[in-house]
């Protein structure tokens, strides 16, 4: 079973500051989803990584799937309260299925 | 357009009844899926539809639970005599075809079984 550990779970800060965001495994993904959900709402996409190694930058936020794609971290830069929300990274399972896996999430509360 | 619909947004169920909850995936897509959200937690895959077949049903966790999709666009989750543990939020997701990787959620029904 490809499980996905995601750390850390909770993370409260204040307006400004940065943070990083940890989804691990030990299979290998194919690729790797990140999504924001907000309370009462479905999960959105962030970004999808693809490549071994790649970085994706979306404004203040930056994503990077790891070498072995075993891996993936999310930074965010100069946090804002309406980052707030819990963040979910996913990753399709082997044989082709189109299903996907996800972490537990990291609640991310930023504070004015 | 329109993204994908649920309803009802919040079901209170009295344990043992059955309830359906229904799904308005985004016109014209193909792949349908279930997940089950417990507090807390991060989805879990329950079902996934292509059209009108349900090709994999791996997820649900026992057979009080049903999910159909009879012409391919609208689904429906059936939990038969509901149970505490049933207490979650259910999301419904669509994709465009079996290609794209990326899933479009519904905001969710939330199921609390008393």
């Amino acid at each position: 079973t490809q499980l996905l550990e995601q750390s850390p779970q909770f993370l409260s800060i204040q307006e400004g500051e940065n943070l990083t965001v940890y989804c691990n495994s030990s299979s290998v993904f194919s690729s790797l989803q990140w999504y924001r959900q907000e309370p009462g709402e479905g999960p959105v996409l962030l970004v999808t990584v693809v490549t071994g190694g790649e970085v994706k930058k979306l404004k203040r936020l930056t994503f990077q799937f790891g070498d072995a794609r075993k891996d993936s971290s999310l930074h965010i830069t100069a946090a804002q309260p309406g980052d707030t929300g819990l963040y979910l990274c996913a990753g399709p399972t082997q044989g082709g299925s189109e299903k996907l896996v996800f972490g537990k999430g990291m609640k991310l509360t930023v504070n004015p | 357009g329109a993204g994908v619909s649920q309803s009802p947004r919040y079901k209170v169920a009295k344990r043992g009844q059955d309830v359906a909850l229904r799904c308005d995936p985004i016109s014209g897509h193909v792949s349908l899926f279930w997940y089950q959200q417990a507090l807390g937690q991060g989805p879990e895959f329950l079902t996934y539809f292509q059209n009108e077949a349900q090709l994999d049903k791996s997820g649900l966790p026992s057979d009080r639970f049903f999910a159909e999709r009879p012409e391919g666009s609208v689904s429906t989750l059936k939990i038969q005599r509901t149970q505490q543990e049933d207490s979650a939020v259910y999301l419904c997701a669509s994709s465009p075809d079996r290609e794209t990787d990326t899933q479009y959620f519904g905001p969710g029904t939330r199921l609390t079984v008393l």
